[in-house]
């Protein structure tokens, strides 16, 4: 199957500061990727869809200004928690779907932060 | 609304088959994505159904029903290493991926 990298793999930062995700498809152009929150022993929640060369679309009661997402290529997107507080203390994960929509989603392997 | 129905959690036996079920009701149907996730990793991808009938991938298999809303995932040969969280997703008229909660399974020696 395809893949998909994310960096960092875990991060610990203090409340208050900002950090950024990276989503990298690395053997398939991603025309659509998908950010997506889990908390411990819950299921997945879909954050926020982003489209190659325009704005991401937010599910609702994602803060978009807290969220920031931006999919500059077509193998890169990146997701910065701005100000992040210890409640958005959690596992985020990326998935990336190549064109024609039909096409599987492939996930990243997460990003685990911590905000303390 | 849309909704996503499988069983919270099952347990099974190692070396046994177990069949996880998965009922749906969307606004449209673009085939439907099974997913396995082990505690503290991301998902990876199972299986994808658009077609009813039955889709064999070795020890795993996918039935799809569109008619009825329903498919299952099929495991056989159990094995530890088969303990995880298995996920149901319909993919809709807008090509959006509709999530079920999640189905733990638990396997035992």
């Amino acid at each position: 199957g395809a893949v998909v990298s994310q960096h960092p793999s875990w991060v610990i930062c203090k409340s208050g500061t900002s950090v950024k995700i990276e989503c990298r498809s690395l053997d398939f152009q991603a025309t659509t990727m998908f950010w997506y929150r889990q908390f411990p022993k819950q299921s997945l929640m879909l954050m926020a869809t982003s489209n190659e060369g325009s704005k991401a679309t937010y599910e609702q009661g994602v803060e978009k200004d807290k969220f920031l997402i931006n999919h500059a290529s077509l193998t890169l997107s990146t997701l910065t928690v701005t100000s992040a507080h210890p409640e958005d203390s959690s596992f985020y994960i990326c998935s990336a779907r190549a064109s024609g929509g039909r096409e599987t989603q492939y996930f990243g392997p997460g990003t685990r932060l911590l905000v303390l | 609304g849309q909704n996503i129905d499988q069983p919270t959690e099952m347990t099974a036996t190692e070396g046994a088959i177990v069949q996880i079920n998965c009922t749906y009701q969307t606004s449209g149907f673009n085939g439907l994505f099974w997913y396995q996730q082990h505690a503290g990793e991301a998902p990876t991808f199972l299986s994808y159904n658009v077609l009813d009938g039955l889709e064999e991938k070795g020890r795993f298999s996918s039935f799809l029903s569109r008619s009825k809303g329903y498919s299952y995932l099929l495991l056989k040969e159990l094995q530890m290493k088969d303990s995880a969280s298995y996920l149901c997703a319909v993919m809709d008229s807008n090509y959006q991926l509709i999530w079920g909660a999640g189905t733990k399974l638990i396997i035992k020696p």
